[in-house]
């Protein structure tokens, strides 16, 4: 079955550090990735997302991740957090052969320490 | 452009009830799809439903079911509620193509009492 694994589940950080959220999925094939972020009472939104090309991939606010294909992850990255990115951040796939079905991460809630 | 619109975004209902959830996809985007946000399982995809057809199904039970309008609109409808139902049902809308990204609603937060 197809699943995604988010490693942590709580982070904390304090501001200016940097923060490394991993993500792996458990398939070999053709896949989409993706990044999301859910601030406080607010929905669910694109930080960034890979199709193909570049394995390094910008998304907004910062953001940016790095696809391995041999390791099957898709890790995100900001050289330097801010109080305001607290939320909660989800990594998603499609897993191409099964159709446009995105597979969540259980998430993982980041603080940032003022 | 308008976002992803979803009505009602609060619902208590009883158990045993049935219920129906709205979803309005951004202008031109012919996929929606469905999925069930808990604390306890996380975010599970229910179906999507791309030009009025069913394209994909999650591992739920078949009290909950959905339809699409040719407007592109779609509804969710859980009949005979259990307690474990309560949860934020999320809408999503994209183009639907292989390369495309899904926007989210805020969601509906159902209650089943």
């Amino acid at each position: 079955a197809q699943s995604v694994s988010q490693h942590n589940h709580h982070v904390i950080l304090s501001e200016a550090a940097s923060l490394e959220l991993g993500c792996n999925y458990s398939y070999g094939g053709t896949v989409n990735l993706f990044w999301y972020v859910q601030y406080p009472g607010q929905h669910l939104q694109l930080l960034l997302k890979y199709f193909s090309g570049d394995p390094l991939v910008k998304g907004i606010k910062g953001f940016e991740a790095e696809f391995i294909k041999s390791k099957f992850s898709f890790n995100l990255r900001k050289p330097s957090v801010q109080w305001s990115d607290t939320a909660e951040y989800f990594c998603a796939v499609i897993f191409l052969e099964y159709g446009n079905k995105l597979v969540f991460g259980a998430g993982t809630i980041l603080r940032v320490k003022s | 452009k308008a976002g992803v619109t979803q009505t009602p975004r609060y619902l208590i209902k009883t158990r045993g009830q049935q219920v129906t959830l709205s979803c309005s996809p951004i202008s031109g985007h012919r996929s929606v799809s469905w999925y069930q946000q808990t604390p306890g399982q996380g975010l599970q995809f229910l179906f999507e439903y791309f030009s009025e057809t069913q394209r994909n199904k999650g591992n739920f039970p078949g009290r909950f079911s959905g339809r699409q309008f040719s407007n592109s609109r779609s509804e969710m409808n859980v009949s005979t509620l259990e307690l474990g139902d309560s949860a934020l049902y999320l809408c999503a809308s994209s183009s639907g193509d292989t390369v495309s990204e899904a926007f989210f609603g805020q969601g509906t937060r159902l209650t089943v009492v």
